[in-house]
């Protein structure tokens, strides 16, 4: 079946300009992760949606990124004001459950370079 | 707090066997995971242990010792499609987002 889809795959933009990523989950994936992964470096947690329950957004790493899950499927992550720093490979995932063994399935990512 | 330790670099030879490790300090242990991510692509699942012991699939086995806070991803046989950067995750029920990863290791395969 379709894995986790991720658009696009590449963004260049200009620092200061706003980017919106999006991320269409496996179907009836109930929880859906974002992660930010620079160039040889580990995935860093950014935000966490499970179904209704309000998103955790402790790893937001400014008020400048946002992110929203409509109708519990289709996911945005916004960033706002992009600075060089901003520059990784953006990472979705989702997984079945919120239970101990489901693993979490990864979209190819967005790369965003911000000049 | 968390935290979870792996090498960063390793290199083995085709054919050769490879152990990878992983140690963690976690509040709320729910399960560790391991990820192969090959370079520009999505890391993708491998294996899952919450268990003492071992988890053999193919050519990959995972051992967890959850008193030791200690893990790792056997490799036999390796193939040069083995190169690529190794991923533990340790599932922590105390923490929010739950999934916190390590750092990852770049594994290279030589002929």
């Amino acid at each position: 079946g379709a894995g986790v889809s991720q658009s696009p795959s590449n963004k260049v933009t200009e620092k200061g300009k706003d980017v919106e990523l999006r991320c269409d989950p496996i179907s009836g994936h109930t929880a859906l992760y974002w992660y930010r992964q620079s160039l040889g470096q580990g995935l860093e947690f950014l935000i966490y949606f499970q179904g209704n329950s309000a998103p955790d957004k402790s790893g937001l790493p400014s008020d400048r990124f946002s992110a929203e899950r409509t109708g519990g499927s289709v996911s945005t992550l916004t960033i706002q004001r992009t600075q060089q720093e901003d520059s990784a490979v953006y990472l979705c995932a989702s997984s079945l459950r919120d239970d101990n063994n489901s693993p979490l399935h990864f979209g190819n990512g967005t790369r965003l370079t911000v000049t | 707090g968390q935290n979870i330790d792996q090498p960063t670099e390793m290199t083995a030879t085709e054919g050769a066997i490879v152990q990878i490790n992983c140690t963690y300090q976690t509040s709320g242990f729910n399960g560790l995971f391991w990820y192969q991510q090959h370079a520009g692509e999505a890391p993708t699942f491998l294996s899952y242990n919450v268990l003492d012991g071992l988890e053999e699939k193919g050519r990959f086995s995972s051992f967890l010792s959850r008193s030791k806070g200690y893990s790792y991803l056997l490799l036999k046989e390796l193939q040069m499609k083995d190169s690529a950067s190794y991923l533990c995750a340790v599932r922590d029920w105390l923490v929010g987002q739950n999934f916190v990863f390590g750092p990852g290791t770049r594994l290279s395969v030589l002929p």
